[in-house]
């Protein structure tokens, strides 16, 4: 069974703020770390894929790090807009292609 | 390019009722998976297809869960009788074959599954 934990489990921001919130994982068997982007009803949005230990990674204003070492990543929203208000989903690949996922950090942005 | 399209978008059946669900991929993608996720957890992987073949069945919850991709293109996921349990959103997802490289995994909507 393959522990995949998202915290915090839910946030809300004021606009216009930065926040950032934590997946950990299991640091063995490690191959590649998958952030999403995931509004109810529509399909979960690719962010990022992450492979190398010390891995950073930017769309715009998110961005994301990645420790295999210790196993976790963060993601982080700089400048929070309501748009971004959504559920970030965290996914562990250990190869074999499955997907591990985390339960997910829902934001919501108050304007 | 068409993402990963799935039907229906919702579906209402009774308990001990057949549903079918479809997943057309993106055109291209020798990768289909489906996942599900139950109210209230994380999405969790079912089975991977490469092309027409089950690479991975492992978390496929019984058998009355019976997934096919004849031809390599689309797939079916049929729940047959479905049970109370069955209820959640079922995501279909694709992605180019890898040797070693990234696999970005694009997803579908989801189908959300009732079972009364």
């Amino acid at each position: 069974i393959l522990n995949v934990e998202q915290s915090p489990q839910s946030l809300h921001v004021q606009e216009g703020d930065s926040t950032n919130f934590t997946c950990s994982f299991p640091s063995s068997n490690f191959y590649a770390l998958h952030w999403y982007r995931w509004e109810t009803a529509k399909s979960p949005e690719a962010l990022f894929v992450m492979t190398l230990n010390g891995d950073e990674k930017k769309k715009g204003r998110i961005s994301a790090t990645l420790n295999t070492k210790e196993g976790y990543s963060y993601l982080y929203i700089k400048g929070s807009q309501p748009e971004d208000s959504a559920t970030y989903l965290c996914a562990f690949e250990a190869g074999g292609n499955r997907l591990a996922f985390g339960k997910g950090n829902q934001v919501v942005v108050i304007p | 390019e068409a993402g990963v399209t799935q039907f229906p978008s919702h579906s209402v059946i009774e308990k001990g009722q057949t549903v079918t669900l479809r997943c057309d991929p993106i055109s291209g993608h020798d990768n289909l998976y489906w996942y599900r996720r139950v109210m209230g957890k994380e999405i969790k992987f079912l089975l991977h297809f490469v092309k027409e073949s089950k690479q991975d069945e492992s978390g496929m919850p019984n058998n009355r869960f019976l997934a096919e991709r004849t031809g390599g293109t689309y797939s079916t996921l049929k729940v047959q009788p479905a049970e109370l349990e069955d209820s959640g959103v079922y995501f279909c997802a694709s992605s180019r074959a890898t040797a070693g490289g990234q696999n970005i995994q694009y997803f579908g909507a989801g189908t959300r599954l009732s079972v009364l």
